[in-house]
């Protein structure tokens, strides 16, 4: 079956270091993949998603690229921030139409100091 | 607007009770989504109603777990004879279906349960 492997922390960070959260999958025919965040306190948001090879999402400073040759949706900030410390799923929709169930990988929690 | 609601956002239960679960998706989304999420086994998908389709119940954990969505909108987890085991974090989402493109998941606060 479909799922996703991803680096599960904890990580801590200081501000404006450079953040790589790595994540892979598995899945048959063409997924979807995402990249949802849980703040503390607060529900899970979608922060960037791609839905085909070699699409590179963003949101917020972070970004990802859609690697079908490496199975991978590696996440990527430049410089982070405080406010940045979460809880970051990756996640995969294995093919369209049908349920479109979220799989997610076991969530990294990033602390960033100041 | 209003987001997807959560009732109630915690639960406290003792082991054999039943309990019962509610989420009110956003108003139009037509997709509604139960996950669970544990420390044990992370973020895991129950449940999908999709407008009047048969809903996909390819991940309830057993026969305790049923869920139903009246008129199309709020819908209901109930867990029967509860077990420790299902202590976790549920997590109901919603999205709108069009086309058959992936749309974005809603998620609500979740409902927190604790099983003694």
């Amino acid at each position: 079956g479909n799922s996703v492997t991803q680096m599960e922390g904890p990580v801590t960070l200081s501000e404006e270091a450079f953040l790589t959260i790595n994540c892979t999958y598995t899945a048959t025919g063409y997924p979807s993949l995402f990249w949802y965040v849980q703040y503390p306190g607060e529900g899970l948001q979608l922060l960037l998603k791609a839905t085909k090879a070699d699409d590179k999402g963003s949101n917020k400073g972070f970004e990802a690229t859609y690697r079908k040759e490496t199975t991978s949706f590696h996440l990527e900030k430049g410089s982070v921030q405080v406010s940045d410390s979460a809880v970051y799923f990756c996640a995969l929709i294995g093919s369209r139409g049908g349920s479109e169930k979220l799989v997610f990988g076991k969530g990294m929690k990033l602390t960033v100091n100041p | 607007g209003a987001g997807v609601s959560q009732s109630p956002s915690n639960k406290v239960t003792e082991k054999g009770k039943d309990v019962e679960l509610r989420c009110d998706p956003i108003s139009g989304h037509t997709a509604l989504y139960w996950y669970r999420q544990s420390l044990g086994q992370g973020l895991e998908f129950l449940i999908y109603f999709q407008g009047n389709s048969a809903p996909d119940k390819s991940g309830l954990p057993s026969d305790r777990f049923s869920a139903e969505r009246t008129g199309g909108s709020v819908s209901t987890l109930t867990i029967q004879r509860t077990q420790q085991e299902d202590s976790a974090v549920y997590l109901c989402a919603s999205s709108t279906r069009s086309g058959g493109l992936t749309y974005e998941q809603y998620f609500g606060p979740g409902t927190r349960l604790t099983v003694t």
